[in-house]
Order: C-alpha cells, then structure tokens, then sequence
C-alpha cells in the first residue's frame, strides 16, 4: 500500500517569503509524485510531477519540488511567496506503470501575509 | 488541453430528492473516470472507479445504491445521489485519465451539493 504525509495542515508566510511545504510518502515500487492546487470552491489544478529522470521538477507558478529517494520526500518549494498562492496544496503518488488510484495526503493550507 | 468540466456547478435539493451530476471531458477521450467526496476542510475521499463501458467499482464504505455512476461514453460519466439527505451535502469533484497518460488525472472544477 502506498501513503502520503504532508507535514503542517497550516502554513503561514510572509509575501515574498520562502515557501516550502513538505511531503513525504512510502510506496513499494517507484511512484509517480504530484501536486496539486486548489482554490476555494474549485477542482484540484495540477502544478508538477515527477515521473522518471530528473528529480527537480519544475510546475506552474514559479514552484518546483525535488524527488529525494532517499528521504522518500518530495517538498515544494517557491523561492517567493505571492498572495495569489494561497490556497491549499495536495501532494498526491500512484504507483509507477499505469493507471493505478491515486492517494492524497491531507493537504497543507498556505496562508501568505502581506 | 485535458480540460473536464463538471455540471452542475453547485445544486440544492430537498431530502428524499435525486439530483445527478455530470462530468464531461472536453477534449479527449476518457477510458477512466473517477468520483472523489470531499468533506470541507479534508482531503478528496475516492468514491468510485468507472470504465467506459462497464460498471463502476466503489470503494469500502461507499453505497453503490445510493451514489449511481454511469460512464456511457468516452466522454461522459454520471453521478447520482438517490435519495438525498443533509449527510449528503458535500463537495463533488471528478477527474479523468486518458487513454495515452494514464497516470495523469484530469479533474474537473467540482459540484458543490446542498441537502435541505
């Protein structure tokens, strides 16, 4: 079976802050990572995802995350926060080789403080 | 691309009431579509697996009496909540994978219900 954790349902960052949410996740064979954002009242918007080759991934918005194998992590990071980034993220794996259900974590709530 | 829509975007019903909800891919074919419940505050729950063609497979603990899914088409599958009630209320969200990425899912903006 395979989880997800991510660390801190809320976090709170000062505008042009550094924005880092955590996620890590264990799985029994190589998984696919995403992350997905979501707004109030709406569906989930894909920001990145790793599926093979490099492990720094670069999405929408000026995010990015980093596959670490080793710490079986894949945190997301921005260098500069901006109000319109709060929102609530889902770090979410499936199984690597076709389609398989995906599993959520609980979600992180980015508050951004002017 | 790879755009989902979901009709009703927000619906209210009396109890003991049917009330469908639609999701639609726009732009391509949809071999899978999946329903998600998610209460406010919390992750998305997976109600539902559905294949074009076929019946859809629940997950534990979810009515299969209750929450009907439809996937008729490539590009159509169906939720209905029979019999509604105010536990029902929630936030309905699909998403669809296609036939040439499979891992990726595609979801629509959601069908906010209100049970009265």
């Amino acid at each position: 079976a395979q989880s997800v954790t991510q660390l801190g349902s809320h976090v709170s960052v000062s505008e042009g802050a550094l924005v880092l949410l955590r996620c890590n996740y264990s799985s029994s064979v190589p998984p696919y990572l995403f992350w997905y954002v979501q707004y109030p009242n709406q569906g989930l918007q894909l920001l990145l995802k790793y599926t093979t080759g490099a492990t720094l991934v670069k999405g929408i918005n000026g995010f990015e995350a980093e596959f670490k194998k080793s710490e079986t992590s894949f945190h997301l990071t921005k260098p500069s926060a901006h109000m319109s980034d709060a929102a609530e993220y889902f770090c979410a794996v499936i199984k690597s080789g076709g389609y398989q259900k995906v599993t959520f974590g609980t979600g992180t709530k980015l508050q951004v403080i002017p | 691309g790879a755009v989902v829509s979901q009709h009703p975007s927000r619906v209210i019903c009396k109890s003991g009431t049917s009330v469908k909800i639609e999701c639609r891919s726009l732009d391509f074919q949809a071999t899978t579509m999946f329903w998600y419940r998610q209460f406010p505050k919390q992750s998305l729950m997976l109600m539902a697996t559905s294949n074009e063609g076929s019946k859809a497979t629940y997950e534990q603990g979810v009515e299969k009496d209750k929450f009907l899914i439809n996937h008729a088409s490539l590009t159509l599958s169906t939720l209905t909540v029979t019999s509604a009630h105010p536990e029902d209320s929630s936030f309905y969200i699909c998403s669809a994978t296609g036939t040439s990425v499979s891992y990726e899912q595609y979801f629509g903006p959601g069908t906010r219900l209100t049970v009265t």
